[in-house]
């Protein structure tokens, strides 16, 4: 048990619609991180938080965002979903904003129908 | 595109084997990781080497980082079954960002 916590673990959904994940990171880690995995796309960041502020990002679409709150928990919002959305979102934690192993949860696999 | 790139994509042997998986990077790096991940969960963290390490052991792993190159390489000693996995290198890159980038991944079957 890696000690970072996402939910859901499945997501089944349509077309169009809005879908919000959740990450709970390690006690004591600062930085939450978000990756895409898709089978053409390998593993792909999207975005990194810091102690609730925005460090890096990815190639993450218009339609995706994220946010960090103050007591370090984060969310990932997919809107207008398409079928190409349908991937694995994994969150990882780590303690510094980089140059520190991250530590990965087990993801939430959506499906877009 | 990709900051590293894992080869071979994937890699086949049998059991009491050693397993060597090899990594490619682009820009100046301050250390690089690998991790596993067994089919559809999450990635385990395996090993970090810093740029001014060579080479690195824990358990049956040794890795090796060669900054001149821009590579390193994952050597798994006498091979199990449960080692099926694939096998991701990640690097931050020169960046002084948190852009923590993956591999393609080297995907191990052990028979």
């Amino acid at each position: 048990d890696s000690g970072v916590t996402q939910t859901p673990k499945h997501l089944i959904t349509a077309t169009g619609q809005r879908v919000t994940l959740r990450c709970s990171p390690r006690s004591g880690d600062l930085s939450v991180y978000w990756y895409q995995q898709s089978l053409d796309q390998g593993l792909q960041f999207l975005i990194q938080y810091y102690n609730g502020e925005e460090r890096a990002k990815g190639n993450i679409l218009e339609r995706f965002s994220a946010q960090q709150f103050p007591d370090l928990h984060s969310e990932l919002n997919l809107s207008s979903l398409e079928l190409g959305d349908s991937a694995l979102y994994f969150c990882a934690s780590s303690v510094g904003v980089l140059h520190t192993e991250a530590f990965f949860g087990q993801g939430t696999r959506l499906t877009v129908v | 595109s990709q900051q590293g790139e894992e080869d071979p994509q994937a890699l086949s042997i049998q059991e009491g084997e050693n397993a060597t998986m090899n990594c490619s990077y682009k820009t100046s790096i301050n250390n690089l990781q690998w991790y596993r991940q067994n089919s559809g969960r999450g990635l385990v963290h395996l090993i970090l080497i810093r740029s001014n390490e060579r080479e690195k052991h824990s358990g049956r792993l040794r890795v090796t980082l060669d900054t001149s190159k821009k590579s390193s390489s994952l050597l798994i000693t006498a091979s199990r079954a449960a080692d099926t996995a694939s096998y991701f290198c990640a690097t931050y890159g020169s960046s002084n960002t948190g852009k923590l980038i993956f591999g393609q991944g080297t995907t191990l079957q052990v028979k």
